[in-house]
C-alpha cells in the first residue's frame, strides 16, 4: 500500500463550487503539506501543518484552506473553485528530518 | 531564499554516467543542497542531499563544489526509469523554522535506449 494516499486522483469541477481533496498517510509523519504545480512549472507552496494543532500558510494560500483532522489527515479546501485553480495538487509528508514523501497527485480542472 | 539554476534539458545514453549540474552562487553556510525528481505523471521522488561532503546513497552521488556555489548530482549508470525531471533545491536546516521545498524548473532528463 501506498504510504500517500490522495482522493480523488482526477475531478472535473464547475466554477463556483466547493471542493476538498484528501491526504492521508501512512508514515506516522508530524508534518504535512500541499503543493500545487501548474504545467511546465515546478510545485509551490500551498499549506503546511507541523502538528495537528499548527497550520501555516505557504507561498500561494490565497483562495484555499485546509484542515488538519487528524495526525494522518490533511485536507485542502477550494471555497469557491476558478478556472486559474486548474492543476496538479501534491500531498507530502516528512518528519523532522529531510526526505518528504509525496503523494501520487490530483488532476483538478475547473471549468 | 537562495536559488538555484540548472540546464532546462539533458539527454543520456542508456547504462551511460549522467552528470546534472545545479548552480548556487547565493548558497548560505545553513543550505543544505537536496535534490528531488518527479518522474511523468507522479508525485515528486526524494533522491539526495548533502552539506559540504560528496555524499552516495543506492539512488546517486552528490558531488559538491569546495565553495559549494555548484553541485553535481551523478547517476552511474542511466536507465530508461531514470528519465525525469531532476529539480536542486536548497533549503535551511532542518528545524530552522520552517521547513518549506522551493521548486524551480528543473531539468528534463531523456534517456536514449
Amino acid at each position: 500500500d501506498a504510504d500517500v494516499t490522495q482522493t480523488p486522483r482526477n475531478r472535473i469541477t464547475k466554477t463556483g463550487k466547493r471542493i476538498m481533496l484528501e491526504c492521508s498517510q501512512t508514515k506516522g509523519h508530524d508534518r504535512m503539506y500541499w503543493y500545487r504545480q501548474d504545467p511546465g512549472l515546478g510545485l509551490r507552496l500551498i499549506y503546511y501543518s507541523f502538528d495537528v494543532k499548527d497550520i501555516n500558510k505557504g507561498e500561494i494560500s490565497d483562495g484555499y484552506s485546509v484542515s488538519r483532522q487528524a495526525q494522518a489527515k490533511f485536507s485542502l479546501s477550494l471555497e469557491s473553485a476558478i478556472p486559474n485553480q486548474t492543476a496538479l495538487y501534491f500531498c507530502a509528508t516528512s518528519d523532522y528530518g529531510v526526505e518528504q514523501y509525496f503523494g501520487p497527485g490530483t488532476r483538478l480542472t475547473v471549468t | 531564499d537562495a536559488k538555484t539554476t540548472q540546464p532546462n534539458s539533458m539527454e543520456s545514453n542508456e547504462e551511460e554516467p549522467v552528470h546534472l549540474p545545479c548552480n548556487h552562487s547565493t548558497i548560505s553556510g545553513t543550505d543544505y543542497i537536496h535534490w528531488y525528481r518527479q518522474l511523468p505523471s507522479q508525485g515528486p521522488e526524494y533522491v539526495i542531499h548533502g552539506l559540504t561532503s560528496n555524499v552516495n546513497n543506492r539512488m546517486a552521488s552528490l558531488a559538491i563544489a569546495e565553495d559549494r556555489k555548484s553541485s553535481t548530482l551523478i547517476l552511474h549508470r542511466a536507465t530508461l526509469r531514470d528519465a525525469a525531471v531532476y529539480y536542486c533545491i536548497l533549503l535551511t536546516s532542518p528545524g530552522a523554522g520552517s521547513y518549506q521545498l522551493t521548486f524551480g524548473k528543473g531539468t528534463k532528463l531523456s534517456v536514449i535506449p
